[in-house]
């Protein structure tokens, strides 16, 4: 079946300007990730959406920084007034819901790579 | 503090040859999960294995094998056989708590050579 996508691969911004990044996760797949890479800090968790409801935002860089899910599936982090620390590549993940006693692997998207000029 | 320490940066090893990924991780749960994932140059994390902190068994996967020690807080991946496809970059990673957080090592960049 499909896997996680992203849209859109690349994105070019100037400093100052908003980015949108999509994420549409593998169908049925309730949870639905964030993460950040980038050379200096590695792989960095930003946030998790269980269904629409994000338990933990603390995660996330900045109050520049937000993100929001609709319906259960898609997803869309916004990064406001850009910089340049934000240039990485943001990486969605999605997985089945944790069960009790049991967590199931992340299927991750091939990201999204954000330059700020 | 919950963290994975992956200490080897890069290993470049010659074809057909067996190489070893070092990973080990700090956490105060105990129920916790280690995870490996394969980031070739295409950059698509690819899932290879899930492992949670009560089952000790080692465990095979054609060329690929993981060792899970509790004892030394370590979950080591061995590639038996090295492949040219085998090159890229692999991360060890832990999920404990309820957070929905993988935290990732700093990765392990693996070049074979043929």
């Amino acid at each position: 079946g499909a896997g996680v996508s992203q849209s859109p691969s690349n994105k070019v911004t100037e400093k100052g300007k908003d980015v949108e990044l999509r994420c549409d996760p593998i169908s049925g797949h309730t949870a639905l990730y964030w993460y950040r890479q980038s050379l200096g800090q590695g792989l960095e968790f930003l946030i998790y959406f269980q269904g629409n409801s994000a338990p933990d935002k603390s995660g996330l860089p900045s109050d520049r920084f937000s993100a929001e899910r609709t319906g259960g599936s898609v997803s869309t982090l916004t990064i406001q007034r850009t910089q340049q620390e934000d240039s990485a590549v943001y990486l969605c993940a999605s997985s089945l819901a944790a069960q009790v006693g049991y967590i199931y692997e992340q299927y991750f998207g091939p990201g999204t790579r954000l330059t700020v000029t | 503090a919950q963290k994975v320490t992956q200490a080897q940066t890069e290993i470049s090893v010659v074809e057909k040859e067996d190489v070893t990924l070092d990973c080990v991780y700090e956490t105060r749960d105990t129920t916790y999960y280690l995870f490996w994932y394969k980031q070739p140059p295409s950059g698509e994390l690819v899932f290879l294995i899930r492992r949670n902190s009560f089952d000790e068994q080692n465990e095979i996967s054609g060329r690929y094998s993981w060792n899970f020690q509790k004892s030394t807080s370590s979950f080591n991946f061995t590639i038996t056989a090295s492949q040219v496809v085998d090159s890229a970059v692999y991360f060890c990673a832990l999920y404990s708590g309820n957070t929905g957080k993988l935290i990732f090592g700093q990765g392990t960049t693996l070049q074979v050579k043929p």
